[in-house]
């Protein structure tokens, strides 16, 4: 079974603040994939990275930070320098190779920037 | 860029109604996936499609609910008879691998059951 816990139910912060977002993850699988997506008011769901299980090297894409740690079965998502435009719900997935690509998701964590 | 499309994008529909949500997957994408967000809840998954079966379906995903890709282009998810606990977003993904590749997922159906 997998599971992936996302604690951290809203946060709010003020433009220029760093935020991280927690995501812990439950999974019997040896190989598996964990995903970041963002939806923003308008409901859509935007992905925005994949890291592979055999894969710990942490990652940087502008002000986003990604920290896989798998000795916690952890993959925490950091925004550094928030925007107001970065205000939505943010998603951690899961999806292992004993299933058919099913990702599992976490509840999801609402973040809220104030200009 | 290539990109899933959905159809209808609003749906209001009453009690007991069959209702079809549609989707175009991109085209070289042979994994297909239903997920459903009650409102201000969390994506749940439905069922995944492969090779013109289902390959896996959750509990949520029960005789009420049907997929097919009748012409190889789109995806279709049925609801028989919809109760209003159907009321949701239902999202439609498609991704090229089974596990490494992201899913790319259409901007939603979201389906209102009075």
């Amino acid at each position: 079974a997998q599971k992936v816990t996302q604690a951290q139910t809203e946060i709010s912060v003020v433009e220029k603040e760093d935020v991280t977002l927690d995501c812990v993850y439950e999974t019997r699988d040896t190989t598996y994939y964990l995903f970041w997506y963002k939806q923003p008011p308008s409901g859509e769901l935007v992905f925005l990275i994949r890291r592979n299980s055999f894969d710990e090297q942490n990652e940087i894409s502008g002000r986003y930070s990604w920290n896989f740690q798998k000795s916690t079965s952890s993959f925490n998502f950091t925004i550094t320098a928030s925007q107001v435009v970065d205000s939505a719900v943010y998603f951690c997935a899961l999806s292992g190779d004993t299933n058919a690509g099913k990702s599992t998701f976490g509840d999801g964590t609402t973040l809220t920037v104030k200009p | 860029e290539p990109e899933v499309t959905q159809t209808p994008s609003h749906q209001v529909t009453q009690m007991g109604q069959e209702v079809i949500l549609r989707c175009v997957p991109i085209s070289n994408h042979l994994y297909f996936y239903w997920y459903r967000q009650i409102l201000g809840q969390k994506v749940e998954f439905l069922v995944s499609f492969y090779n013109n079966e289902i390959s896996e379906k959750s509990e949520i995903f029960d005789d009420q609910f049907s997929v097919e890709r009748p012409d190889g282009s789109n995806f279709t998810l049925k609801i028989r008879s919809t109760k209003l606990e159907d009321s949701a977003m239902y999202f439609c993904a498609s991704r090229t691998d089974r596990n490494t590749g992201e899913l790319f997922f259409g901007e939603g159906s979201r389906l209102t059951v009075l």
